[in-house]
């Protein structure tokens, strides 16, 4: 069956640390992942998308994530935390094959303190 | 400029009184979406049209239709609301089933 595992649900860092938002797949097929990112109040922005060009994605405002096939991972990745950076994010993936869906992770809220 | 265009954008509805929601693209996309959101959950899917091919989610309630009458614009209605329809209502649009969802703005609808 297919699924989306966003490990932690919140993750607490200091601005100008290094951010790492975790986020797991399950499926026969090969998907297409996306990230996107949720301030408050408003809608879903799309942060980056792995295409299958490069197992290293790189995407809006510093992002980056890495497609691990072998470890069915799709981790976000951000040198240095800006406070603009405290949001919602949520990995989607999209499995084809007959499902033809895109899963929302459960969401991880980042928060960036001082 | 605005790709994705929900109307409005806060909505306050009586226990019961019907209420559509609205949403209008410029890509030209096949696909649009409703989901609901509820706070600190993820967006949930209630329906989508391709071209005019309507899907349904099996556990969306029947309170729940939407009207998709041009490609450039598609309506959530709700019949009877209740207090537990009270969430963020966001609509997206899409090239495809799989392909980058794109999403308004959303519209929060509260239920009195």
């Amino acid at each position: 069956a297919q699924s989306v595992t966003q490990l932690d649900s919140h993750v607490s860092v200091s601005e100008g640390t290094p951010v790492l938002l975790r986020c797991n797949y399950s499926s026969s097929y090969s998907p297409s992942l996306f990230w996107y990112v949720q301030h408050p109040n408003k809608g879903l922005q799309l942060l980056l998308k792995y295409t299958s060009a490069a197992t290293l994605v790189k995407g809006i405002n510093g992002f980056e994530a890495e497609f691990k096939k072998s470890e069915t991972s799709f981790h976000l990745t951000k040198p240095s935390a800006h406070m603009s950076d405290a949001a919602e994010y949520f990995c989607v993936v999209g499995f084809s094959g007959g499902y033809n869906k895109l899963i929302f992770g459960a969401g991880t809220r980042l928060a960036v303190h001082p | 400029d605005a790709m994705v265009i929900q109307n409005p954008r806060y909505q306050v509805t009586q226990f019961g009184k019907p209420v559509t929601l609205s949403c209008s693209q410029t890509l030209n996309h096949n696909v649009m979406y409703w989901y609901q959101q509820k706070s600190s959950q993820a967006p949930k899917l209630l329906f989508h049209y391709y071209d005019k091919d309507f899907n349904n989610e099996a556990d969306t309630p029947d309170n729940f239709q939407s009207r998709r009458p041009n490609t450039s614009f598609c309506f959530l209605d709700i019949r009877s609301p209740g207090l537990g329809d009270a969430a963020m209502y966001l609509c997206a649009t899409s090239s495809g089933r799989i392909e980058t969802q794109y999403f308004g703005p959303g519209t929060r609808l509260l239920v009195l």
